[in-house]
């Protein structure tokens, strides 16, 4: 079946530990994108991928690392100079052309201990 | 970044009753989706938009883009127990960027 998959679903981290997570897509899409959901608020963008060896920083990057160095993978790191980052993460990509749709994987919630 | 205006926050609604909800920006889209998110899941995409005016159904779900260009609508009918999550809207301008609005909680009482 095409689609997107993160892993780990769950994942505990230390204070000062950095922890990369995984986002795989299966679509042949171009374009991919890390946000970050917070209780109450909106998705907030944390860097989005046009295409392979390239990314943009979102509204939310400080603190946050991704790669593209392969169209299928998007890792994302979170590193120990992100203030709050117990969040549930969510990668996303989207088909190209003038009729865009965004695909969400299931999910990977962070608690920092 | 924008954050999309969407409304209500949450609904209580009765098995069998319609609901509607809408979502509005300050800038014109030239896209709007519309997603259901059930807890600790990832959004799944219900329904897509892309002219002023169109109205797209997918089963009881029915969405419509403003005429304006800056807002949409997402309306359920005959809600059933399993209608139960969050409901978000996005916009993109155009490019690669989407807005998200909050999100609408609906809860349906058997």
């Amino acid at each position: 079946d095409g689609g997107i998959t993160q892993s780990p679903k769950y994942l505990f981290r230390k204070e000062g530990q950095n922890v990369t997570l995984s986002c795989e897509q299966n679509l042949n899409h171009d374009a991919m994108y890390w946000y970050r959901q917070d209780p109450g608020q909106g998705l907030r963008l944390i860097y989005y991928s046009q295409i392979v060896n390239d990314f943009q920083k979102g509204d939310i990057a400080e603190g946050y690392s991704v790669s593209r160095e392969k169209k299928e993978s998007f890792p994302l790191t979170v590193t120990s100079a992100q203030k709050n980052p117990t969040a549930f993460y969510l990668c996303a990509s989207r088909t190209s052309g003038g009729r865009p749709e965004q695909f969400f994987g299931p999910g990977t919630r962070l608690t920092v201990l | 970044g924008q954050q999309l205006n969407q409304s209500p926050q949450s609904m209580f609604i009765q098995e069998g009753e319609d609901v509607s909800m809408n979502c509005t920006s300050s800038s014109i889209f030239n896209t709007w989706l519309w997603y259901k998110q059930d807890p600790g899941e990832g959004p799944v995409l219900l329904i897509a938009l892309y002219k002023a005016g169109e109205l797209t159904s997918n089963g009881r779900l029915t969405a419509q883009f403003g005429i304006t260009r800056k807002d949409s609508f997402l309306n359920i009918s005959a809600s059933i127990p399993s209608d139960v999550g969050i409901y978000f809207c996005a916009g993109s301008p155009g490019g690669n960027q989407f807005y998200f609005g909050t999100g609408t909680s609906l809860t349906v009482i058997p």
